[in-house]
């Protein structure tokens, strides 16, 4: 179907350690992969995306990696910083074309 | 530059009233547009989605409705809203094409009593 597992749903790091969210889905026509970060009562907002014709893609801290084979994308931040707390979601391009079909969350918190 | 307004941006109804979310793009034409809803600890559900005025596709059965009387104008709205109907409702749009990033509105909360 068009549903996206994402985990952990919850990750609390040390400031300063990386942090990895995974997420998985079934449907292999998709091909777009966008991560979106939600701060506390605010919209979400893109930090990073994938096409399937790309295997990794890097943006200073944050980096996403994706196996289409194994029908699997990764967030992985480094070197996090209090501000990194907020909660990420992962997404794909839903079949029709338009839509995107989110992840439930993970909740990301970085301690000093 | 293109920006997208929604509102009222929090609203708390008793059960049984109606709803009418609304919200605006400016700065683009033929813009797909979206509700989605967040449940509190939950992820984005994707409730309806235009491609064009006076279409309304929607994804998931529910008292809720759609309309798209202008082309950058999407409307939620409800005849009774009920308790499960509360959380937090945000509109989006993408470009015409479709197939990658959408922008979000600021959200409207809508609590239900």
């Amino acid at each position: 179907g068009e549903n996206v597992e994402q985990h952990p749903s919850t990750l609390s790091v040390q400031e300063g350690d990386s942090a990895v969210i995974k997420c998985t889905y079934s449907d292999s026509a998709s091909n777009y992969f966008p991560w979106y970060k939600q701060e506390l009562g605010k919209r979400p907002q893109l930090i990073i995306d994938i096409r399937s014709n790309v295997g990794e893609k890097k943006d200073q801290r944050i980096a996403v990696t994706l196996n289409k084979t194994a029908k699997h994308f990764s967030l992985h931040i480094t070197e996090t910083q209090p501000e990194d707390s907020a909660v990420y979601f992962c997404a794909r391009g839903s079949n029709s074309g338009y839509a995107l079909n989110f992840g439930k969350g993970t909740s990301l918190l970085v301690t000093p | 530059s293109q920006t997208i307004h929604q509102w009222p941006a929090t609203l708390v109804q008793p059960v049984g009233s109606p709803l009418s979310l609304e919200c605006t793009v400016e700065g683009t034409s033929n813009p797909n547009l979206y509700w989605y809803r967040q449940a509190a600890g939950r992820g984005l559900q994707l409730l309806f989605y235009s491609v064009g005025i006076g279409q309304i596709s929607s994804e998931v059965p529910q008292n809720l409705s759609a309309s798209r009387p202008q082309d950058r104008q999407f409307i939620l709205s409800s005849k009774k809203l009920l308790l499960s109907d509360s959380g937090f409702y945000l509109c989006a749009w993408s470009p015409t094409s479709g197939g990658g990033e959408l922008f979000f509105g600021e959200g409207s909360r809508l609590t239900v009593l």
